[in-house]
C-alpha cells in the first residue's frame, strides 16, 4: 500500500490529453511538501519529469506539465504521442516518515 | 553530465549480506544528499534511505531499519549501502538517486539487481 495514491492505468488516443492523479495527507502534500513526477519507460530508471510541482527539466517538452493543490497534485500530458507510453510516479516528502514517499504508479497506454 | 554508476548487486542466499556502492561523476558530489530507492520485480518505487550531503544526517524506510546502513565517501565520490539480514522481498533493483533543492531525485542510475534466494 503506497502512502501516495495514484490510479493503476490511463489511457487515451494520440494526440488526445490525459491526467494522472496522486493523492496524499497532511503529512506530505498537504503539510506543503512539493511533489514530483517520473517517467519510467520499460526496461529503463526513472527519469526526472517534473519537479517543484510544476517545474519542467530541460529537455522535457511542454506537453508535460504538473499542478498540486491542497492534499493532491496532478500530471497532465497533452498532445500525446506512442513514445509516452511508461509508468508515472509521484514523489514527495512525509514528515511522519522523514523521508521519500511515492505513487504506486500509473501506466500510461496510448491506444 | 551528471552520471550515477551502481554496482555491488547479485544472488545472496537469505540471511546473507552485500554492500552496493554509487559512483557519481559531472557534478560536486560532496554538495548533494543521495538516496536509494529500490524497485521490486514488477512493482513500483520504494524509497529505502537518504544521507546528508556531510554524510552526518542518516534517514531509513521502516522496512530496512536496523538492517541496512547508507554511508557516503565524498573524496572518492560514492554512497555505499550496507544491506545485511537480507530477505527474500529484499529482493530489487537499487537505484541512487541525486537529491536537489526541491526534494526531487533529479538523476538516477542504472540500477542494479540484488536476487535474495536460496
Amino acid at each position: 500500500q503506497s502512502v501516495l495514491t495514484q490510479p493503476p492505468s490511463v489511457s487515451a488516443a494520440p494526440g488526445q490529453r490525459v491526467t494522472v492523479s496522486c493523492t496524499g495527507s497532511s503529512s506530505n502534500i498537504g503539510a506543503g511538501y512539493d511533489v514530483h513526477w517520473y517517467q519510467q519507460l520499460p526496461g529503463t530508471a526513472p527519469k526526472l519529469l517534473i519537479y517543484g510541482n510544476k517545474n519542467r527539466p530541460s529537455g522535457v517538452p511542454d506537453r508535460f506539465s504538473g499542478s498540486k493543490s491542497g492534499t493532491s497534485a496532478s500530471l497532465a500530458i497533452s498532445g500525446l504521442q506512442a513514445e509516452d507510453e511508461a509508468d508515472y510516479y509521484c514523489q514527495s516528502f512525509d514528515t511522519r516518515l522523514s523521508g521519500w514517499v511515492f505513487g504506486g504508479g500509473t501506466k500510461l497506454t496510448v491506444l | 553530465e551528471v552520471q550515477l554508476l551502481e554496482s555491488g548487486g547479485g544472488l545472496v542466499q537469505p540471511g546473507g549480506s552485500l554492500r552496493l556502492s554509487c559512483t557519481g561523476s559531472g557534478f560536486t558530489f560532496s554538495n548533494y544528499a543521495m538516496n536509494w530507492v529500490r524497485q521490486a520485480p514488477g512493482k513500483g518505487l520504494e524509497w529505502v534511505s537518504t544521507i546528508s550531503a556531510s554524510g552526518g544526517r542518516t534517514y531509513y524506510a521502516d522496512s530496512v531499519k536496523g538492517r541496512f546502513t547508507v554511508s557516503r565517501d565524498n573524496s572518492k565520490n560514492t554512497l555505499y549501502v550496507q544491506v545485511n539480514s537480507l530477505r527474500a522481498d529484499d529482493t530489487a533493483v537499487y537505484y541512487c538517486a541525486k537529491g536537489d533543492l526541491y526534494g526531487s531525485g533529479s538523476s538516477w542510475g542504472q540500477g542494479t539487481l540484488v536476487t535474495v534466494s536460496s
